[in-house]
Formats: structure tokens, C-alpha cells, sequence
């Protein structure tokens, strides 16, 4: 099974300020395809996990532009340019390259 | 508008049997395979189960033998029978949209539902 690593596991922040993420994976995600499904997930309190960033860097449909994805084969990375209040929540990124799909074990952001 | 409502969620004692249902509208279900995953209290995010569009299951270890996943492309439903449930299986479940057929006209994991609670106790 492929083993995905998030660091850190908390990141508090200032409101307009930028935050990280970092995800690493156990083997190289870039499928057979030659696409990398490498997703980045947000969960609110209380909410189900929602689609931010799917095959690395692509925004998903209503996601703000102040989320971006970067990275390739085993090291990804979320970046939040300007940390709003609404961004409180955890981040996973997730592997769906290979069955069984993986999951970080998630980044709780939180403001300062 | 895609709509993922899960049902079934109940507390059952250990070594029961429960059934989930996810119940898909708004995309063609039938281009698409489909997953659950489950949310201990707490916890994080874990695959459990997936299945293409043709009905070929996928399964987590930790499942494995003990649950089994199904889909009824006629009324856009997906299923997962859970059997000889275990304390550690306590968690929200929720269904998401894993790849389309063809790959590539969109994402995977673009929409889950709200989830339904499993609570395993005696």
C-alpha cells in the first residue's frame, strides 16, 4: 500500500498569512496514464471532506485561488497564500493512483 | 446538481450486520466507479471499499471477508453489506464518486455525501 506522510500535523497561522502543507508519498503516484492522482482535501468541523486540488494542482470548481498545489512523483505541496477564517479545518491529501486509495493523516490549520 | 445521500447508519452490538446505501443523482452513474470511506471519532480518513463500473470490488485489509460492495446501476444506488462488525469499525461512512470511464473528464473524489454514522457497541 502506498503510505502518504503530511507535515505538519498542526499549522497554526495569522489571518492574511500564508501556510503550507507538505505530503509525501511512499512510491511514486504517477500512474500508468501518465497522470498523478494526488487530491487535496478540506474537512470543516462537522462538514464532509470536500474536493480542493485534484492531480496536483488543479483547483477544483468554486475553490479560491489563494489555494495552489505543486509537487511531482512522491513530493506535493498546498500552499494557502493569504489564510482566511473559513480556512480552519483539516487538510488531507490523498493518493487515488493505485487501489487502495491512501490518506495523510491530516493537517489541522488554525488560526493563531 | 451530484447528490450523495448515504442511509442505513444504525448502532448495532459486535459481530452484527448492517447494510449502507449511497443513493446518486445528478451525473451518470453508470461511467463511474465508487467508494466508501469511513471517519472513526476523531480520526482520520480511511479507505474502506471501491467499486468500477462494472462491478469489480476493491477492499481495505482491515475489511476484507467481512464486508462486500455493491452497486445497482438501474436506480443509481450503492451498497455496502458490513458483517461480523467490530468495535474498530465505528466510524461515519461516506460514499464518493471515485474515476469516470473514460479517465479524465473528471476529477476523482469530486463529491462525497454527508455520511452516515456506524456505531458498533455493546
Amino acid at each position: 500500500d502506498i503510505v502518504m506522510t503530511q507535515t505538519p500535523l498542526s499549522s497554526p497561522v495569522t489571518l492574511g498569512q500564508p501556510a503550507s502543507i507538505s505530503c509525501r508519498s511512499s512510491q511514486s503516484l504517477v500512474h500508468s496514464n501518465g497522470n498523478t492522482y494526488l487530491n487535496w482535501l478540506q474537512q470543516r468541523p462537522g462538514q464532509p471532506p470536500r474536493l480542493l486540488i485534484y492531480e496536483i494542482s488543479n483547483r477544483f470548481s468554486g475553490v479560491p485561488d489563494r489555494f495552489s498545489g505543486s509537487g511531482a512523483g512522491t513530493e506535493f505541496t498546498l500552499k494557502i497564500s493569504r489564510v482566511e477564517a473559513e480556512d480552519v479545518g483539516i487538510y488531507y491529501c490523498m493518493q487515488a493512483t493505485q487501489f487502495p486509495r491512501t490518506f495523510g493523516q491530516g493537517t489541522r490549520l488554525e488560526i493563531k | 446538481e451530484v447528490q450523495l445521500l448515504e442511509s442505513g447508519g444504525d448502532s448495532v452490538q459486535p459481530g452484527g450486520s448492517l447494510r449502507l446505501s449511497c443513493a446518486a443523482s445528478g451525473f451518470s452513474f453508470r461511467t463511474y466507479s465508487m467508494s466508501w470511506v469511513r471517519q472513526a471519532p476523531g480520526k482520520g480518513l480511511e479507505w474502506v471499499s471501491g467499486i468500477n463500473e462494472v462491478g469489480g470490488p476493491y477492499y481495505a485489509d482491515s475489511v476484507k471477508g467481512r464486508f462486500f460492495i455493491s452497486r445497482d446501476t438501474s436506480s443509481s444506488m450503492l451498497y455496502l453489506e458490513m458483517n461480523s462488525l467490530r468495535a474498530e469499525d465505528t466510524a461515519v461512512y461516506y460514499c464518493a464518486k471515485d474515476y469516470p470511464n473514460p479517465v479524465g473528464i473528471a476529477p476523482l473524489f469530486d463529491y462525497w455525501g454527508q455520511g452516515t454514522l456506524v456505531t458498533v457497541s455493546s
